[in-house]
Order: C-alpha cells, then structure tokens, then sequence
C-alpha cells in the first residue's frame, strides 16, 4: 500500500524561501512529482524525481531521498502568485505507472 | 496543461443520466490516465490506459463507470446513471512511455442535480 504525508497549511512572507515536506511509504516505488493546484484549476506540472538528489529549476527546487522515502519542494523569492495548493505525488510500478496523490499543502504567501 | 485537451468543460447531468467526458492527450503521449477531485479534497487515481488497452482500473467503482482509449480519437470516461455524488471535477491527464511527466488538461466539473 501507500501512505503519503505533507503538512496541510503552510504560510510564509513575500521574498522568503518555504520549503515543503513530503513522506511516503510505497512498495515499487517509481518516482515522485510535485505539482501546483491553484484553486479551481488544474494541477500543473512542477518536477519529476527518481533519482535520489537534488533537481533545480529556476525558483523552483525538488529533493528526494528513496532510503528515507522523503522529498521536498523548495520555493526561492517567493510571490503572491506562488499561494496555492502543492501536491505530492509517488509512482510506482512500471515507468509510465499510475500516481497516488498526497493531500496537498496549501501554502498562503503574505505580503 | 500543455496541450491536454477535455471537453466538456462544465457538464451538468440530472440523476440517472448519462455523463461522457473525452480526453485528447497531449501530442506525442500515449498514455492516459482519469482522476477525480472532489470538492476541497485531493485528487484521486481512476484509471489509466494506452491506445485499446486499460493497465490499470484499480481505481474505478467497479458499477456505472467505464473507461476506453480507441485506436482513433479521444479517451473517454463514462459514467451511467449518475448520483449526485458523482458531481466532481474530473482530470485526466497523459504522459510519455517513460512515465518522466505528465501533464494534466483542464478538467471537466460534472454536476448533478
């Protein structure tokens, strides 16, 4: 089975750095995304893991670790568009496997 | 969201009718996969597919919901006889073979009155 935990609200100012967490217990682990969701929309792609190790992408950075079943989502300057709901999601199972999704950390960011 | 196409966008269903969403992946993906969210809750896995085959439906009700991906044209999820639990919004979303992303389109909001 699959269990996957990220924290549900997180707040953070204008300009900070927040990072998100995210655990999962699978079996066929595969690889990880994380994904944007603003509100009334659809989830857009932000990164793609499988490899243990650090993936940049401009503002935007993921982390996974398979031995500690562990990511992170790191979000650099942040900006008021930036408030939104970030989704956790682990593959398994063969490469273009189904997804299991966390419940989502909605993070508000302040002025 | 690049490239995913859904149509409907907003479909609006009485009880015990039938609801057909459609699918066209994003160019050059030939897998598919549905998910459904309901109000202030996360996504949930249906069901995925390649071109005339469902890999897996372990997400599926296993009554009134069905699922294809023909040869030709769109992927389609049909739900029959719809309750007004089944009012949700409903993604799908497609990938490569190598499963290294996947994009989502932009989701039909099935309402049932």
């Amino acid at each position: 089975g699959q269990n996957i935990d990220q924290p549900t609200e997180m707040t953070a100012t204008e300009g900070a750095i927040v990072q998100i967490n995210c655990t999962y217990q699978t079996s066929g682990f595969n690889g990880l995304f994380w994904y944007q969701q603003h509100a009334g929309e659809a989830p857009t792609f932000l990164s793609y893991n499988v490899l243990d190790g650090l993936e940049e992408k401009g503002r935007f950075s993921s982390f996974l670790s398979r031995s500690k079943g562990y990511s992170y989502l790191l979000l650099k300057e942040l900006q008021m568009k930036d408030s939104a709901s970030y989704l956790c999601a682990v593959k398994r199972g063969t490469n273009a496997g189904k997804s299991t999704f966390g419940d989502g950390t909605t993070l508000t960011v302040k002025p | 969201n690049a490239g995913v196409m859904q149509n409907p966008r907003h479909l609006v269903r009485r009880r015990g009718q039938e609801a057909r969403l459609r699918c066209s992946p994003m160019k050059g993906h030939s897998h598919v996969y549905w998910y459904r969210q309901l109000p202030e809750e996360g996504l949930k896995f249906m069901v995925y597919l390649q071109k005339e085959n469902i890999i897996d439906e372990s997400g599926m009700p296993k009554e009134r919901f069905s699922a294809e991906f023909p040869k030709e044209g769109p992927s389609i999820l049909r739900i029959q006889q719809v309750v007004r639990g089944d009012s949700a919004a409903y993604f799908c979303a497609s990938s490569p073979p190598d499963g290294t992303e996947q994009y989502f389109g932009p989701g039909t909001r099935l309402t049932v009155t």
